[in-house]
C-alpha cells in the first residue's frame, strides 16, 4: 500500500543548529514533492517544491533534497530560530492531476 | 491579494444537524480542494474540483458528505446529518490548474459535533 512517513515524534533542537526532517515514501513515483509549514490554528503554507530530476533545492535558510532511489526527501533549516518552530509536512503528487497526498507532519521545536 | 477565505472559523453543533462549510478560493485559481485534518489521520483530501467540476471525490467518507462549486469563487462542503466522528478541522485550498503548483490553504473551520 502507499505510505508517506514523517517522524511523528517532535524534533527538539537548540537555536542556531541545523534541523533535518525526513520524508519517506513507498509505492509512489512522484514527479515532484512539496514541503509546507503549519502553525497552530492555521492552514499549511507552501515553502518549497522539488522535481524528481532535481537533487537539491535551496531558498534562504531552507534546503530540500530528493532521492528517488531511496524514496526519501530531507528538509533542512540552517541556523534555526525559535520562530521556525512549527509542524512541517511533505506532500507528493501521485500522477493524478494536481492532487497532493500529505504526510503526517513533524513538529519542530527550536529552543533559545 | 486576499488568500483563501473560509467560514465559519469555528462551528459547534449537535449530532444530527446539518453543517455547511464555505470557501472562497483565490481569484484566478481554477483548482479547489477540500481536506479534513485530525490527529489520528492527518490531512486527508476529501474532494477536488477543476474549473468548478468535481474531479475526484474518492476521499469523501460517505453519502452524508457533499460538496458543490456553483461558480469559480465559491464552494461549500455540507454534512447531513452530522455525527461526532465528523469533528475535525476542515481546510479548503486552491491552486492554479497545472501540475507542480503550490496549494494555498485557508485557515480552516474547526468543527465540533456534540
Amino acid at each position: 500500500s502507499q505510505k508517506i512517513e514523517q517522524n511523528s515524534e517532535a524534533l527538539n533542537i537548540q537555536e542556531g543548529k541545523t534541523a533535518t526532517l525526513t520524508c519517506n515514501y513507498t509505492n509512489y513515483s512522484p514527479a515532484y514533492l512539496q514541503w509546507y509549514r503549519q502553525d497552530p490554528g492555521r492552514g499549511p503554507v507552501f515553502l518549497l517544491l522539488i522535481r524528481e530530476n532535481e537533487k537539491e533545492k535551496r531558498k534562504e535558510r531552507l534546503k530540500v533534497t530528493f532521492d528517488t532511489t531511496l524514496k526519501q526527501s530531507l528538509f533542512h533549516i540552517t541556523a534555526s530560530q525559535p520562530a521556525d518552530s512549527a509542524t512541517y509536512l511533505c506532500a507528493l503528487d501521485n500522477n493524478a492531476g494536481n492532487m497532493l497526498t500529505f504526510g503526517g507532519g513533524t513538529r519542530l521545536m527550536v529552543k533559545p | 491579494d486576499a488568500g483563501v477565505i473560509q467560514s465559519p472559523r469555528h462551528e459547534v453543533t449537535e449530532m444530527g444537524q446539518e453543517v455547511t462549510l464555505r470557501c472562497k478560493p483565490i481569484s484566478g485559481h481554477n483548482s479547489l480542494f477540500w481536506y479534513r485534518q485530525t490527529m489520528m489521520r492527518g490531512l486527508e483530501l476529501l474532494i477536488y474540483f477543476n474549473n468548478n467540476v468535481p474531479i475526484d471525490d474518492s476521499g469523501m467518507p460517505e453519502d452524508r458528505f457533499s460538496a458543490k462549486m456553483p461558480n469559480a469563487s465559491f464552494s461549500t462542503l455540507k454534512i447531513q446529518p452530522s455525527e461526532p466522528r465528523d469533528s475535525a478541522v476542515y481546510f479548503c485550498a486552491s491552486s492554479r490548474e497545472q501540475k507542480n503548483q503550490p496549494q494555498h490553504f485557508g485557515d480552516g473551520t474547526r468543527l465540533s459535533i456534540l
